[in-house]
């Protein structure tokens, strides 16, 4: 089966510019998680969704990012401003529901100039 | 609190076994985990071990549990230069299936 798909695979933007991320999880999948991992850092999680529901976001910075799964199926992740500190590697993952296993993504590398 | 800890880095020689250790905090963490990340890549799962168990052996790698001092750890056997990469463990709470990751291990295997 075709693993969790992300794209782009690198960014390059300036400050204050906006920037979106895309991710489309495993085929059945219910449940996405979007990781925010910082250079020499374990991956953070920013949001989790089950299906089109939002699980747990209390990690996500709300006043600059933000997400979404209207259909359940594939997501995006918005950065509106970025900042400098936002440079790092966004990973995507899915499990199935009640799954034992979470799947990663290549992930997307944000750098922010 | 919810912590994951893990030392940064681990140097081997090639066939030699590796040791990687983790300790977490919080108790009720159904699944433990181990995942492997090479350069420019996303994470991959390597193994995992439920809670009520206290070893997992899958071809060269063996997980140990010791939940009474909350420590997990990962034991590579016969240790190849394909192994380096830093390894995460990470812990997952039960009922939300949240992921916590420990900072990582970077392991270096000397030819």
């Amino acid at each position: 089966e075709a693993g969790v798909a992300q794209s782009p695979r690198y960014k390059i933007i300036e400050k204050r510019q906006s920037v979106a991320f895309w991710c489309n999880p495993i085929s059945g999948h219910a449940t996405l998680y979007w990781y925010q991992q910082i250079l020499g850092q374990g991956p953070k999680l920013l949001i989790q969704f089950q299906n089109n529901g939002v699980v747990d976001d209390s990690q996500l910075p709300k006043d600059r990012f933000s997400a979404e799964r209207l259909k359940g199926v594939d997501s995006t992740l918005k950065i509106q401003p970025a900042k400098l500190e936002d440079s790092a590697v966004y990973l995507c993952a899915s499990s199935s529901r009640g799954g034992d296993e979470q799947f990663f993504g290549p992930g997307t590398r944000l750098t922010v100039l | 609190g919810e912590d994951v800890e893990q030392s940064l880095f681990l140097s081997v020689r090639e066939g030699d076994s590796s040791v990687i250790n983790c300790t977490y905090t919080d108790s009720s963490s159904t699944y433990l985990y181990w995942y492997k990340q090479e350069p420019g890549a996303g994470l991959q799962l390597l193994t995992y071990i439920f809670s009520n168990m206290d070893m997992k052996q899958d071809q060269r790698l063996t997980v140990l549990l010791n939940k009474k001092d909350k420590h997990l750890s990962l034991r590579i056997a016969d240790t190849q230069t394909g192994d380096s990469a830093i390894y995460f463990c990470a812990e997952r709470t039960s009922g939300t299936y949240k992921y916590i990751f420990g900072t990582g291990t970077r392991l270096k295997v000397l030819a």
